[in-house]
Formats: structure tokens, sequence, C-alpha cells
């Protein structure tokens, strides 16, 4: 198993670019989770997912939308991208919610000009 | 919501030391406090968690302590080793679905 999988690795946008960053898994994990990482900040929750077809907001939403087209795929789009958006984002998924353990992918590095 | 608060940021010992990190939390209602170890250019993996239920939990060289009453949790890892070095958050979830993270600890192990 590939676990979950996360592209592109890295990415350099110039403001006001859009993009969107694939979540992978093959785990036939329910609920799937988009996070971002900033130095001294841990992770906070963009986005997650419960199931196929679902999605819900998390701690830092605004400037992002998210699909859950397929039940293991969850993709992550940026319209308008804004320098504080510059981050390191983080898919992770878990078979039954919050009170487990997540499984991450490996991270997308992405820096907005 | 949810406040955690992790400490030190920063954390360098010598091999075969111990290593000790504190989070605190500001919701009684929390009742699920993982820990995630985050290597270099990697994505975060739990090392070990405990429940509300619980007041300590052990895996060979790293245990969790949890104080429901003051709020408070702590990381130990006994006889660090160099591969211990990474970074480390602590985690916190109370309803919702969220897990909310402390800042992490950087933890340098030196030969």
């Amino acid at each position: 198993n590939a676990g979950v999988t996360q592209t592109p690795k890295f990415r350099v946008l110039k403001t006001g670019q859009s993009m969107t960053l694939l979540c992978a898994q093959d785990m036939n994990h329910e609920y799937m989770y988009w996070y971002r990482q900033d130095p001294g900040m841990g992770l906070r929750l963009i986005h997650y997912s419960v199931g196929e077809g679902t999605t819900a907001k998390g701690e830092v939403p605004d400037g992002y939308n998210v699909s859950r087209l397929k039940k293991q795929n969850f993709l992550l789009g940026l319209e308008s991208a804004a320098p504080s958006q510059t981050s390191v984002y983080f898919c992770a998924s878990n078979p039954s919610g919050g009170a487990a353990e997540q499984y991450f992918g490996p991270g997308t590095r992405l820096t907005v000009t | 919501g949810e406040n955690v608060e992790q400490h030190p940021s920063t954390l360098s010992v010598q091999e075969g030391d111990s290593a000790v990190i504190k989070c605190t939390y500001s919701d009684s209602a929390s009742n699920y406090f993982p820990w995630y170890k985050q290597e270099l250019g990697k994505g975060p993996q739990l090392i070990i968690d405990i429940r509300s239920n619980v007041g300590e939990k052990k895996d060979q060289r790293i245990a969790v302590t949890l104080n429901k009453t003051a709020k408070h949790f702590s990381l130990h890892i006994t006889e660090t080793q160099p591969e211990d070095s990474a970074v480390y958050f602590c985690a916190v979830y109370n309803a919702g679905n969220m897990l909310t993270f402390g800042g992490g600890t950087r933890l340098m192990v030196k030969p």
C-alpha cells in the first residue's frame, strides 16, 4: 500500500494564480483532512471530509476550497493565491474520525510570491 | 475553541538522557491526546496516544502522562538516541472531528 500520497511535492505560484493540490489514499478511509503547517504554529485544519461527497470547514478555511468526488481522493484548491498561503500542506486520513490515529502524507511545500 | 500550548519549543539533550515535553489544554471536555513525531521532510506519524480514562501509558522508551485536573499531559522519552531527533507535536481532541495541535518541539539528541 502506498498509504497517503500528495501531488505535487513543491510548487511556486505568483499572487493571484490558482492551483489544486491532490491527495490520494489507498486505505479505504472515510475521513480525510487538509492541514497547513507554519513555523511555531503546529498544524491547523483547513477543511475535512467525513465521506465521499462531503466537506466541512476546519479552523482556517478562508481562501481554500475542497472537493471529495471519489472516496480515495481529496482535492484542495486555491482560487487566487496570496503570500499568506505560503506554507507546507499536509493531507491525512483515518477510518473513524477525530479520536483516532491520522495517517499523513509527505506534504506539499507551496510558495506564493 | 480549544487552545493547546506546548513547551519547550526546542530541547537539546545528550544521548542517553531523558526528554520531557509538556502540553496544556483549555477544554475540560477533551478526551483524546495523541503525540506525533515528524522527521525532516516527512509527514507527522503517531507515536503514542492516551485517552481521558487513563492516567499513564507506556510503550518501550516512550510514555505519556495525563493530568485531567490540571489539564496537561506530557511526553517522556527515556534513554534518548540520535534517531529520536525530530519535531514532536501534541494534539487534543474533544468534538467536531477536529484535532488541535500544539506548536511543536524540536528535539535534538547529541551523540
